[in-house]
């Protein structure tokens, strides 16, 4: 089965500074995809940005991007210029096109909290 | 606009007593799923469905039910039989693709005492 493991339960960055979270996770598959959801005091997920295996460049999303190393299995998420609103609980995800019965579970790690301080 | 909606926000409950957590979409998508998270925990699979009136057990499944007899509903009854079921629930829908993503409702956080 795979697993998501994030290394990191907190961090801290200053304003306007750049902050990496880390993921790795274990598969033997080929293609898959992977997720960051962040999750603010509110609670509710929201997707922050998604990675397919299969593609070579590194997804980017305005101040987010990731850094993906398939052969490391590694998956971290970088957040430029960070902003109070940034201060939350970030989910790495992994989902596999090939679990039972075809359906497409997704496997989150156990989180890493953000603290944005001004 | 559309959106996934749980309810209610906060439920207090006996020990004994089932309950029924509520969850809808608009957004005309074929799966959907209830997450189960404890601090430190991330998120568990509970049950999951990709079609109406077919549902899978995620998981932890155990002390839980669900059905699906409508697309738009998927409601989840927490049983006396669940050993530890004060939690926080999420529920979430996905156009049901491996390369779609979930999107999450608000939340229900269960109290049972």
């Amino acid at each position: 089965a795979q697993t998501v493991t994030q290394s990191q339960p907190e961090m801290s960055v200053q304003e306007a500074e750049t902050v990496t979270l880390s993921c790795t996770y274990d598969t033997s598959e080929s293609d898959y995809y992977l997720f960051w959801y962040k999750q603010p005091p509110s609670r509710q997920m929201i997707l922050v940005i998604r990675q397919e295996a299969y593609k070579q460049q590194n997804a980017t999303e305005n101040r987010f991007s990731v850094n993906f190393q398939k052969a490391a299995k590694s998956f971290s998420l970088k957040i430029s210029d960070s902003q109070l609103g940034d201060a939350a609980m970030y989910f790495c995800a992994y989902r596999s096109p090939y679990t039972q019965g075809g359906s497409e579970k997704l496997v989150f790690g156990k989180g890493t909290k953000l603290t944005v301080n001004p | 606009d559309g959106g996934i909606t749980q309810s209610p926000k906060y439920l207090f409950r006996k020990e004994g007593q089932n309950v029924t957590l509520s969850c809808e979409q608009n957004l005309n998508h074929d799966a959907m799923y209830w997450y189960r998270q404890d601090p430190g925990q991330g998120l568990r699979l509970i049950y999951y469905s990709q079609i109406v009136n077919d549902f899978q057990k995620g998981d932890i499944a155990e002390g839980y039910s669900v059905s699906r007899e409508k697309k738009e509903s998927f409601p989840l009854t927490v049983t006396s039989a669940q050993k530890n079921p004060t939690a926080f629930y999420l529920c979430a829908s996905s156009r049901g693709n491996y390369n779609s993503p979930l999107h999450f409702g608000n939340g229900t956080r269960l109290t049972v005492t």
